[in-house]
This record gives C-alpha cells, sequence and structure tokens, in this order.
C-alpha cells in the first residue's frame, strides 16, 4: 500500500468552493476508487474505475466528480453542491481479473466551514 | 439492496483472550470476504480475506470461517495483544465493488 499517495494529508476550505484530492498509485493497477469516512462509520463508495477514461458512480457520487485520464491518477472534486463534504476521503486501487484485492492510500482529511 | 452486517459494534477483551467478530451479507453472489484493521487517523489495512471455495483460512493469530449456506463470515483473533486494538472491517465483493460492514472497535485491555 506504499504505493498510493494521497495529498494533501489535511485540507481546509470554505463552503461554496470546489476542491480537488489527489490520489496516485504506482502499481499498476487498473481498478481505482472513492471511498468517504465519516466519524464512528464505515467506508461508503463515492466513485470507481475499471479502466482509464471510464468510471461509474458508487452509493454517493451526488455532489462528486472524478476523471481517470491516466492509469496512475484519479483526482476527486468534491463540488459546492456535496452538503456535508467534511469527512476522511479515501482512495483505493487494486487488480483487475480474478483477484479483487483493494489497497488503500493514507486519505485526505478535509474541513470545510 | 446489498449490506453487510457487522457484530459487535465494539468488543473488550482481555490481552490473552480471543476476539471473534461476525459478519453476515445478502448477495448469493459474493465471492471475496476481506477483513481490514483501520488503526485512529490511518488507512485500512488488508489483513486477510477469504475466497468462496474455502471454509477457513489461517495466517499466525488471526482466522477466518465462512459459511456460504447462512452467508456469514467471522474472524477470530487469538492470544490477543494491545497492539490488536482497532476498527476492524468485514467486506464482500462479487465484482470490484466492496460492501463494507459497519466496523468494530476492539480494546484489548493489558
Amino acid at each position: 500500500d506504499g504505493g498510493i499517495t494521497q495529498s494533501p494529508k489535511y485540507l481546509f476550505r470554505k463552503e461554496g468552493q470546489n476542491v480537488t484530492l489527489s490520489c496516485e498509485q504506482n502499481l499498476n493497477h487498473d481498478a481505482m476508487y472513492w471511498y468517504r469516512q465519516d466519524p464512528g462509520q464505515g467506508l461508503r463508495l463515492i466513485y470507481y474505475s475499471q479502466i482509464v477514461n471510464d468510471f461509474q458512480k458508487g452509493d454517493i457520487a451526488e455532489g462528486y466528480s472524478v476523471s481517470r485520464e491516466k492509469k496512475e491518477s484519479f483526482p476527486l472534486t468534491v463540488t459546492s453542491a456535496q452538503k456535508n463534504p467534511t469527512a476522511f476521503y479515501l482512495c483505493a486501487s487494486g487488480p483487475v481479473g480474478s483477484s479483487y484485492e483493494q489497497y488503500f492510500g493514507p486519505g485526505t482529511r478535509l474541513t470545510v466551514t | 439492496g446489498e449490506n453487510v452486517e457487522q457484530h459487535p459494534s465494539t468488543l473488550s477483551v482481555q490481552e490473552g483472550d480471543s476476539a471473534v467478530i461476525k459478519c453476515t451479507y445478502s448477495d448469493s453472489a459474493s465471492n471475496y470476504f476481506p477483513w481490514y484493521k483501520q488503526e485512529l487517523g490511518k488507512r485500512p489495512q488488508l489483513i486477510i480475506d477469504i475466497r468462496s471455495n474455502v471454509g477457513e483460512k489461517k495466517d499466525q493469530r488471526i482466522a477466518v470461517t465462512l459459511n456460504k449456506t447462512a452467508k456469514h463470515f467471522s474472524l477470530h483473533i487469538t492470544e490477543t495483544q494491545p497492539e490488536d486494538s482497532a476498527v476492524y472491517f468485514c467486506a464482500e465483493s462479487g465484482t470490484y465493488k466492496y460492501i463494507f460492514g459497519t466496523g468494530t472497535r476492539l480494546k484489548v485491555l493489558a
């Protein structure tokens, strides 16, 4: 999992601003994922991508957008339309095929005031 | 819809005792069941996983059992140590998409 990086570790924004979270991996994984984690709760899937230039909505995609222009990169934009954006955001990647392991990045803690 | 129920939500054990966490899933097509450990403020770490063609898998003090008929799987930690204290998440998957349980906070008391 050391091959997945997220930046920055902490991010502060004012309400009404869009913000983009970075996720990069050098594990040659085809699949990448974005999750949101709220305090004391589990992980909820925002978006996922199985291949470059293709991605699918997860369970809570409203107010978020993604792109997958390169295999190594899967940035997440939290838009002003997301009503409760303050959370811990985790990116993951994994192989495609017979195994479905997912390996997580260190996370970005976003605070919107 | 698809969901995973995880119990208990919190678990306290004495150091050296065993801990068991159970998950129940609903999607009969699920065939991959990973367990993650997450320490405070850190990333979830994959600690063990099991596939549907296997009933039990063990890795040192950690084991996972799967009952496909009943649609439940369990994490067993033996000889618990203080460093086992963390939040543990189960998940189930039939494809690339995971459904996670809500987590169990394990406290190992010294």
